[in-house]
């Protein structure tokens, strides 16, 4: 199985300052179809996840251009131009494609 | 405006079953896979199952195998996930989510937990 792994996991932040967490799987996340189906989610406590990016640097409807994504094969790259309070939680990179998805274990954001 | 819209929380003994749903709307049922994924108090996300609703076939993460049951209902956009033999450790929050070639839609979680 894809092993997904985060650094770091924990990530103190000073608000308006950028922000980066890495994602690294076990095997190239490139698919069959030559697309490579990356995905960030945010999780705010007591809300469920919601989608950021996809396919590595896709940022999904409403999503704020401080976002961005970017990598390739195993290795990727969340990065937040500038972090506002909002952005506290937990972020999550996960493999989007058969046969079995999977999460990273997430990095909790905190301000400073 | 895609909503999924997930059944109530559930209470059960050990070694019973649950059966979940989640309620689909604002788009063509059929064309999507839809997921379900759970979270442990205090832990991360956890992938278990999939089911493309056109077709019936479904896949299972290998240590819900042979635990796990998820069907779909094409005439209500409803999926279903059935996990048998519970026990304490199956105490979590469990989400519906729409693939979209990724994860973009989600259910606001069932809560299940175990207990005698």
């Amino acid at each position: 199985d894809i092993v997904m792994t985060q650094t770091p996991l924990s990530l103190p932040v000073t608000l308006g300052q950028p922000a980066s967490i890495s994602c690294r799987s076990s095997q190239s996340l490139v698919y069959r179809d030559g697309n490579t189906y990356l995905s960030w989610l945010h999780q705010r406590p007591g809300q469920p996840p919601r989608l950021l990016i996809y396919k590595i640097s896709n940022r999904f409807s409403g999503v704020p251009d401080r976002f961005s994504g970017s990598g390739a094969g195993t290795d990727f790259t969340l990065r937040i131009s500038r972090v506002e309070a909002e952005d506290v939680g937990v972020y999550y990179c996960m493999r989007a494609t058969q046969p079995s998805w999977a999460f990273g274990p997430g990095t909790r954001v905190e301000i400073k | 405006q895609v909503h999924l819209v997930q059944s109530g929380a559930e209470v059960k003994p050990p070694g019973a079953s649950v059966k979940l749903s989640c309620k689909t709307s604002g788009y063509t049922f059929t064309n999507n896979y839809v997921h379900w994924v759970r979270q442990a108090p205090g832990q991360g996300l956890e992938w278990m199952a999939m089911i493309y609703p056109q077709d019936g076939s479904t896949s299972y993460a290998q240590r819900f195998q042979g635990r796990v049951t998820m069907t779909s209902d094409t005439s209500a956009s409803t999926v279903y996930l059935e996990l048998n033999s519970l026990t304490a450790e199956d105490t979590a929050l469990y989400y519906c989510a729409r693939d979209n070639s990724a994860f973009d839609y989600w259910g606001r979680g069932t809560l299940v937990t175990v207990s005698s």
